[in-house]
């Protein structure tokens, strides 16, 4: 696609239950990002795909956290059994030349209630 | 351990003057350094980027200015517009670290920037 496509843009969930959140990336940007950001902080580094792998998911904040991509293209960020403090904006980012710079989605609004 | 910071939360510039948005790192082997602008309800845009060799680059009304031996950096926009508010984060990455897995660029907790009339 034009660009990196997030859905849903916003997510209301109730403490303890599961949401899964997409990112479409650009269209052959091999290198995916999660960040997150909470409210008055910066954008928090969660995890790095390159291809389907992950090399680096030294983010994640708990083991409640995983996140998967398939065929090289869209992934997905699963937290489960989600706590209050999960609230955040999650940002994902494509990139075709690594550390360079990404393209950012819109973001997924999180609220745990 | 803050890698990348921004130590001003928030500032205000009167709209045609200069705005100087200012960065420091701790890592020395940061070599790509990045400023991305951010309006509400909107994921982060890419603004300008300098490389360590160098210790400016300008584009349009926006100039990022290097300073390697302090660790700094700063983004001046001259002249201010209305449409600068915005929050500002500077970012930085280590492209040539031998071992580098991902070059994952690291983001300051941003400024925002107000532009007042």
């Amino acid at each position: 696609g034009a660009g990196v496509s997030q859905s849903p843009s916003n997510k209301v969930t109730e403490k303890g239950k599961d949401v899964e959140l997409r990112c479409d990336p650009i269209s052959g940007h091999t290198a995916l990002y999660w960040y997150r950001q909470s409210l008055g902080q910066g954008l928090e580094f969660l995890i790095y795909f390159q291809g389907n792998s992950a090399p680096d998911k030294s983010g994640l904040p708990s083991d409640r956290f995983s996140a998967e991509r398939t065929g090289g293209s869209v992934s997905t960020l699963t937290i489960q059994r989600t706590q209050q403090e999960d609230s955040a904006v999650y940002l994902c980012a494509s990139s075709f030349f690594r550390g360079y710079g990404y393209t950012f989605g819109s973001g997924t609004r999180l609220t745990v209630v | 351990d803050q890698q990348v910071k921004q130590n001003s939360p928030s500032l205000s510039v009167q709209e045609g003057r200069i705005s100087i948005l200012n960065c420091d790192y701790t890592n020395s082997m940061f070599d790509y350094f990045l400023w991305y602008k951010k309006y509400p309800a909107e994921g982060p845009t890419f603004l300008i980027s300098i490389s360590s060799i160098k210790d400016k680059n300008e584009d349009g009304r926006f100039t990022v200015f290097l300073n390697k031996s302090a660790k700094h950096l700063s983004l001046h926009i001259v002249p201010s517009q209305p449409g600068d508010s915005a929050v500002y984060f500077c970012a930085a990455s280590a492209t040539q670290s031998p071992g580098a897995r991902d070059d994952k660029i690291i983001f300051g907790k941003g400024t925002r920037l107000h532009i007042l009339p």
